[in-house]
């Protein structure tokens, strides 16, 4: 089962352009997590924003929460080459401790 | 440096073998997770473990086994039972479980022939 669905499954964009990246859940939430995999690697945190916030900031990322829509979005600003990866969101289900994770969008950043 | 290990990077076994992915972290978390990888399918939870002794059951236990004997390690068996093996395996760990961020290993790749 899934508790993320991210949208769009894949992005390209040029550098220097804004990404949007967009998670869509079903159940209650305690937080949402958004988290990034360069290839054949491990994921890396990025932000957790938690059920009772609706923006927060890190550097070039600004992720939002809109509990009544059941939905999240990650935008990176002034993309660098660097930021080509995928993109997951992950989110807690229903109680539950365990974190369950959208199939992630794909982004690519031409130089 | 604090982080998750695993090993090996790359596993290569013949159907019908029982393989053991390693998983040892020195973050001092109480939390571990196994999650597969598959192309184009996200991350699907496997077993999870909140505390040593204790585990869970995820969404696609099926085939696998696990054990939690030290607050460190979270080796994880792939049994010959796993109908389609070869994939990417992370192990993740965390403070406080589902209510923390999660700290991954870089995967091992097992394929199996």
């Amino acid at each position: 089962s899934q508790q993320g669905e991210e949208d769009p499954q894949a992005l390209s964009i040029q550098e220097g352009e804004n990404a949007t990246m967009n998670c869509s859940y079903k159940t209650s939430i305690n937080n949402l997590q958004w988290y990034r995999q360069n290839s054949g690697r491990g994921l890396v945190h990025l932000i957790l924003i938690r059920s009772n916030e609706r923006e927060k900031h890190s550097g070039r990322l600004r992720v939002t929460l809109d509990t009544s829509k059941k939905s999240s979005s990650l935008l990176i600003t002034a993309s660098r080459a660097a930021d080509t990866a995928s993109y997951f969101c992950a989110a807690t289900q229903g109680g539950s401790e365990k974190l369950v994770f959208g199939k992630g969008t794909k982004l690519t950043v031409n130089p | 440096d604090g982080g998750i290990t695993q090993s090996p990077k790359y596993l290569f076994r013949k159907e019908g073998q029982n393989v053991t992915l390693s998983c040892e972290q020195n973050l001092n978390h109480d939390a571990m997770y196994w999650y597969r990888q598959d192309p184009g399918q996200g991350l699907r939870l496997i077993y999870y473990s909140q505390i040593v002794n204790d585990f869970q059951k995820g969404d696609i236990a099926e085939g696998y086994s696990v054990s939690r004997e030290k607050k460190e390690s979270f080796p994880l068996t792939v049994t010959s039972a796993q109908k389609n093996p070869t994939a990417f395996y992370l192990c993740a760990s965390s403070a406080t479980g589902g209510l923390s961020p999660l700290h991954f290993g870089n995967g091992t790749r097992l394929t199996v022939t």
